[in-house]
């Protein structure tokens, strides 16, 4: 079955460290995204990418990269300038086609600042 | 797993009855809307979705209603069950970047 993949479902990170979420996705959809959820708030855009090799800063990009080297894979690195990393984090994926624009989701992974 | 939204505006409704969580969009120029639903530590589902050129669109057990004067989405669930608890998010288009704006979410909590 098609769908978009995020692992770990769980990481831990220790201060100063960088880690690295990983988004796959066998959908073959163009663009990807990478947003943050926090309690008490919506999904705040991080960062996209609408086709591979390129990508665009979101709303809250600071402390964190990504690339696209792939259609399938767009991974985010949550970086120690990222000063409040703790947060679930969620990856979105979407045709390139016109006539539908709805995102589809992974399953999310929570991070937790140790 | 950890509940998100922990300060979210909650709708509580009885088992069986009908619920109705609202959304409120900013942009007149927005186009299309969608609906998506998200179990505690899960990722957002979709529900439904509507394009601004139609008022209602029906699903199973839900129904969209769009309000283009009052810039106003409504998401409309028959017969509430347990396992429509949840949180509910609206999102928008807004230009033609395709980009989705993603409204605050709305958690459901159905009684037995």
């Amino acid at each position: 079955d098609g769908g978009i993949t995020q692992s770990p479902k769980y990481l831990f990170r220790k201060e100063g460290q960088n880690v690295t979420l990983s988004c796959e996705q066998n959908l073959n959809h163009d663009a990807m995204y990478w947003y943050r959820q926090d309690p008490g708030q919506g999904l705040r855009l991080i960062y996209y990418s609408q086709i591979v090799n390129d990508f665009q800063k979101g709303d809250i990009a600071e402390g964190y990269s990504v690339s696209r080297e792939k259609k399938e894979s767009f991974p985010l690195t949550v970086t120690s300038a990222q000063k409040n990393p703790t947060a679930f984090y969620l990856c979105a994926s979407k045709r390139g086609d016109s006539g539908y624009y709805g995102y589809t989701f992974g399953s999310g992974t929570r991070l937790t600042v140790v | 797993g950890e509940s998100v939204g922990l300060h979210l505006p909650t709708l509580s409704v009885q088992e069986g009855d009908n619920s109705i969580i609202n959304c409120a969009y900013s942009n007149s120029a927005s186009d299309y809307f969608i609906w998506y639903k998200q179990e505690s530590g899960k990722g957002p589902q979709f529900i439904i979705d509507i394009r601004s050129n139609m008022d209602k669109r029906q699903g199973q057990r839900v129904t969209v209603l769009l309000n283009k004067t009052v810039k106003h989405l409504s998401l409309q669930i028959a017969a509430t069950q347990p396992g429509d608890s949840a949180v509910y998010f609206c999102a928008e288009r807004r230009n033609a970047g395709n980009m989705l704006t993603f409204g605050g979410g709305t958690r459901l909590m159905v009684k037995p």
